[in-house]
């Protein structure tokens, strides 16, 4: 079953503008991941936020998260084209579960 | 070593016949998972090895399928019987450590089709 639920299901923008994911979860977790997949690709692993932070930084990447809320966020700032793609949250609390991805089309 | 190694790539095959996946991991990697996803959907987890013991298995996977990793390196996985609900794509990840320290590496999948 998938844990995980991002919001929008999927986001247009144009190249230079930031695309903010959401995803929320129900149950406690150890840490929250961020994957990007291209289409009829396997995924890859863009960044890990353990369960005591708040937020990370990883290049254009910037991810948050609210256990409060049962909450995270990935901001891509500055987007590029070759940024098009799908963007999944995994919680990991034994193993990981995925939820069922944001579209993020970067248009030139 | 560069990555995780799925094969094939594609597989088309009819209905009620059996097939089989090789995901062959990172070699360092002594954890190595198995997904399937469906189109439009996040990866939904099958099993999980950690050398050559299965240590969990999902609901998902059912009697028609089998997982094995005999040596604690490579993997397969084998649908008998195939349905055309086993239509998605099969993807593989392997990791050093456990999810709660460490993200997957992902192989390329394969995509199996039930005609």
């Amino acid at each position: 079953s998938q844990q995980g639920e991002e919001d929008p299901q999927a986001l247009s923008i144009q190249e230079g503008e930031n695309a903010t994911m959401n995803c929320s979860y129900k149950t406690s977790i150890n840490n929250l991941q961020w994957y990007r997949q291209n289409s009829g690709r396997g995924l890859v692993h863009l960044i890990l936020i353990r369960s005591n932070e708040r937020e990370k930084h990883s290049g254009r990447l910037r991810v948050t998260l609210d256990t409060s809320k049962k909450s995270s966020s990935l901001l891509i700032t500055a987007s590029r084209a070759a940024d098009t793609a799908s963007y999944f949250c995994a919680t990991v609390v034994h193993d990981m579960r995925f939820g069922a991805g944001t579209r993020l089309t970067v248009k030139p | 070593d560069t990555g995780v190694s799925q094969n094939p790539r594609h597989k088309i095959t009819k209905r009620g016949q059996n097939v089989t996946f090789r995901c062959d991991p990172i070699s360092e990697h002594n954890r190595l998972y198995w997904y399937r996803q469906t189109l439009g959907q996040g990866p939904e987890f099958l099993t999980y090895f950690q050398n050559e013991a299965q240590l969990e298995k999902s609901r998902l996977l059912s009697d028609r399928f089998s997982a094995e990793r005999p040596k604690g390196s490579f993997s397969t996985l084998e649908i008998q019987r195939t349905e055309q609900g086993d239509s998605a794509m099969y993807l593989c990840a392997s990791s050093s450590r456990g999810a709660s320290s460490y993200g997957y590496t992902f192989g390329s999948g394969t995509r199996l089709t039930v005609v």
